[in-house]
């Protein structure tokens, strides 16, 4: 069974602009979570969503938001960048039949901002 | 709300020796906990879980944690630290939700840093 993938695996961007980044889940999985994992902060939960609605939600700015589609593939987007953005992003999926409650990550899209 | 503490941002073991991560946790309700490892440029990889059905569980590449509610510690172990065994080890909790078969919210821990010497 395939993992989790994300793309794109790493971005540079400049203060202001916007960035989408995308996230595939294992097949089968409805849940697809994103966390930000920085060197001051850690690992913080973003949000959650679950059958195309966000179930969970973090604590960040509205600048911060994401969806998921019907095929459970799940997009984050970043408005008006700032410097405190560059992280590495994390994606996870979860639900598939006899997995328990584990979440599975991917690999990170690595966010640079100048 | 819960929280989870590691003891220790950095560990330092001898290849053979003992590894002993620490993790105490804070929750509300009985917790779903985890211990996730990360290798450099990598996500994160599960090594165990509890999910109420054993104390003591056993992981992945020789790992195990045991559960103590009355200590509200959930310590990760391995008998003997392999090379390979050098990465960040996280511990999260999460709470399960009311039916349904995903639970999309860890809390995680700081992170523990694992050197192991030759």
């Amino acid at each position: 069974k395939a993992g989790v993938t994300q793309t794109p695996r790493y971005l540079i961007k400049t203060r202001g602009q916007q960035v989408t980044l995308s996230c595939s889940p294992i097949s089968g999985h409805r849940s697809v979570s994103w966390y930000q994992q920085t060197p001051g902060q850690g690992l913080q939960f973003l949000f959650e969503y679950f059958s195309e609605t966000q179930r969970n939600k973090g604590n960040f700015p509205g600048r911060f938001s994401g969806r998921q589609f019907s095929n459970s593939r799940s997009e984050m987007n970043v408005s008006t960048l700032e410097l405190g953005d560059s992280a590495l992003y994390l994606c996870a999926s979860s639900g598939g039949q006899g997995e328990g409650n584990e979440q599975f990550f991917g690999p990170g899209t690595r966010l640079t901002v100048l | 709300a819960q929280s989870v503490t590691q003891l220790g941002s950095h560990v330092s073991v001898s290849e053979g020796a003992l590894v002993l991560l620490r993790c105490n946790y804070s929750s509300s309700v009985p917790p779903y906990l985890f211990w996730y490892v990360q290798y450099p440029n990598q996500g994160l990889q599960l090594l165990l879980k509890y999910t109420s059905a054993a104390t003591l569980v056993k992981g992945i590449n020789g790992f195990e944690a045991e559960f103590k509610k009355s200590e509200t510690s959930f310590h990760l172990t391995k008998p003997s630290a392999h090379m390979s065994d050098a990465a960040e080890y996280f511990c999260a909790v999460t709470q399960g939700g009311a039916g349904g078969t995903s639970y999309g919210k860890l809390t995680f821990g700081q992170g523990t840093i694992l050197t192991v010497h030759p």
